[in-house]
């Protein structure tokens, strides 16, 4: 079945730095796939999202490409702030199996000055 | 603001009960969407709604049902309760009935069984 594999946590990283996370899926079909970011206390906003093989998803600093071949949407931040300490998640939908939503495990992001 | 509302925020019972969890959509939103969040299980997708309609099922206990009415409000509810039904519980809601359609996600109903 479906599945979204992501980069065990949790990450700590000094303000400044370079962010990858990783995320690899698994999907019968042609899948959309998606960023989501949790901050403390909060529901779940998306970040980025992306339909189709190559396309980019970007928002806020952040980028993930669509890869087909590798099946994955790696989260990338050329410089991260603390206001992005947050749990990322990466997510798939899949019309092929009834339009579920599958969400990987969730990755804790801590942001230090 | 992602302008879902869910109440109550949070809510604690006993084993063996029922509870009802409700949301209201962001207006004009048709979709909605429930999850359970929990430390062991990660996010899990439970059900959607679109319009009145059941669209999809997840991983939805037989215990737990949902509905959604007219005015596109949902409820999900949850009976003969057992202490692993403790999660965080999300209600998301998105334009129309496609998943890759974004979801906005309120901020969830913390249910404690004691």
């Amino acid at each position: 079945g479906d599945s979204v594999t992501q980069m065990e946590g949790p990450v700590t990283l000094s303000e400044e730095a370079f962010l990858t996370i990783n995320c690899t899926y698994t999907a019968t079909g042609y899948p959309s796939l998606f960023w989501y970011v949790q901050y403390p206390g909060e529901g779940l906003q998306l970040l980025l999202k992306a339909t189709k093989a190559d396309d980019k998803g970007s928002n806020k600093g952040f980028e993930a490409t669509y890869r087909k071949e590798t099946t994955s949407f790696h989260l990338e931040k050329g410089s991260v702030q603390v206001s992005d300490s947050a749990v990322y998640f990466c997510a798939l939908s899949d019309q092929n199996t009834g339009n579920q939503f599958y969400f990987g495990t969730g990755t804790s992001l801590t942001v230090i000055p | 603001d992602s302008g879902v509302t869910q109440t109550p925020k949070h809510l604690i019972t006993a084993t063996g009960q029922r509870v009802t969890l409700r949301c209201s959509p962001r207006s004009g939103d048709l979709s909605v969407y429930w999850y359970q969040q929990s430390l062991d299980q990660g996010l899990q997708f439970l059900i959607q709604y679109y319009n009145g309609e059941e669209r999809a099922k997840g991983n939805i206990l037989e215990r737990f049902s949902a509905q959604q009415f007219p005015d596109l409000h949902s409820e999900l509810n949850l009976s003969s309760l057992e202490l692993g039904d403790s999660a965080l519980y999300f209600c998301a809601s998105s334009s129309g009935g496609q998943t890759y359609q974004p979801q906005h996600f309120g901020d969830g109903t913390r249910l404690s069984i004691l």
